[in-house]
C-alpha cells in the first residue's frame, strides 16, 4: 500500500547537537517529497522540497535533506539544533499522476535540551 | 510576503449545530485544500478544489460537510450537523497553478472543538 512512514515518533537531541529524522514512502514511481514544521499552536510551515535534481536540497532555517532512490527516503537534516526548533516536523508527498493531494506521514516530535 | 489565513482561530460549538470555517487563500493560487489533525493524529486530506467545483475528496469528507469559493477571496468548508469526532485542527491550503508548482502554503488552521 502507499504510505508514508516516520519511524520515529519522538527524538530529544540537546542543543547544538545535530539531528536527523527519517522518512520512508512506499509509492511506484517517486513522488514529489516534503519536509513541514509545526510548532506549538502554529500551522505548518514549508521547510524544503525536492521534485527532481540535485538530491541534496536545502531548505529554511538551516535544515537540509537527501532524497535517496534506492532507499525510497528523503532524510532531514541540521547541523546543529538551536532550543527554537523544537516542533513537530512532517513528511509529506504528493504522488505523480496520482491527484495532488498531500499525503502526510505520522510526524516526529523533536525536544530540545539546553 | 503572501499568506493564507484562516479565521477563526478557535471555535467551541455543540454536537449538532452547524461552524463555518473561512479561508484566504494566497490570491494569485488556483487550487484550494482542506485537511484536519485530530489531536495526536496524522494530517489528513479532507478535499481539493479547483475552478469552482471540488477535484477530489476523501472518505471522511461526507455529506455533511461542503466547501465554497463564495467570492473571489474566500474559501469556506462548513459542517452541517457537528460531532464530537469533528473535534480537530482544520487547516486550508493553496496553490498555484503550473508544473513543477505542486508546493502548497498552509494556514495558521482553526481549532475546533465540538462539545
Amino acid at each position: 500500500a502507499q504510505s508514508v512512514t516516520q519511524p520515529d515518533i519522538h527524538i530529544t537531541v540537546s542543543e547544538g547537537a545535530s539531528l536527523e529524522l527519517r522518512c520512508n514512502y512506499s509509492y511506484g514511481a517517486t513522488p514529489y517529497l516534503f519536509w513541514y514544521v509545526q510548532s506549538p499552536g502554529q500551522g505548518l510551515q514549508l521547510l524544503l522540497k525536492y521534485f527532481s535534481g540535485d538530491t541534496l536540497v536545502q531548505g529554511i532555517k538551516g535544515f537540509e535533506a537527501e532524497f535517496k532512490r534506492s532507499q525510497s527516503s528523503f532524510n532531514l537534516r541540521k547541523p546543529s539544533v538551536h532550543w527554537s526548533d523544537a516542533a513537530e516536523y512532517f513528511c509529506a508527498v504528493v504522488p505523480l499522476a496520482a491527484g495532488n493531494k498531500l499525503t502526510f506521514g505520522g510526524g516526529t516530535r523533536v525536544l530540545v535540551k539546553p | 510576503e503572501p499568506e493564507v489565513t484562516q479565521t477563526p482561530s478557535h471555535q467551541v460549538t455543540q454536537m449538532g449545530q452547524e461552524v463555518i470555517l473561512r479561508c484566504v487563500p494566497i490570491s494569485n493560487h488556483l487550487y484550494f485544500y482542506w485537511y484536519r489533525q485530530i489531536l495526536g493524529q496524522k494530517v489528513e486530506f479532507l478535499v481539493s478544489f479547483y475552478n469552482n467545483e471540488i477535484s477530489e475528496k476523501s472518505e471522511i469528507f461526507d455529506d455533511q460537510f461542503s466547501v465554497e469559493r463564495p467570492d473571489g477571496s474566500n474559501f469556506t468548508l462548513k459542517i452541517r450537523s457537528t460531532k464530537l469526532e469533528d473535534s480537530a485542527m482544520y487547516f486550508c491550503a493553496s496553490r498555484i497553478r503550473g508544473w513543477g508548482q505542486e508546493t502548497q502554503y498552509f494556514g495558521p488552521g482553526t481549532r475546533l472543538l465540538v462539545l
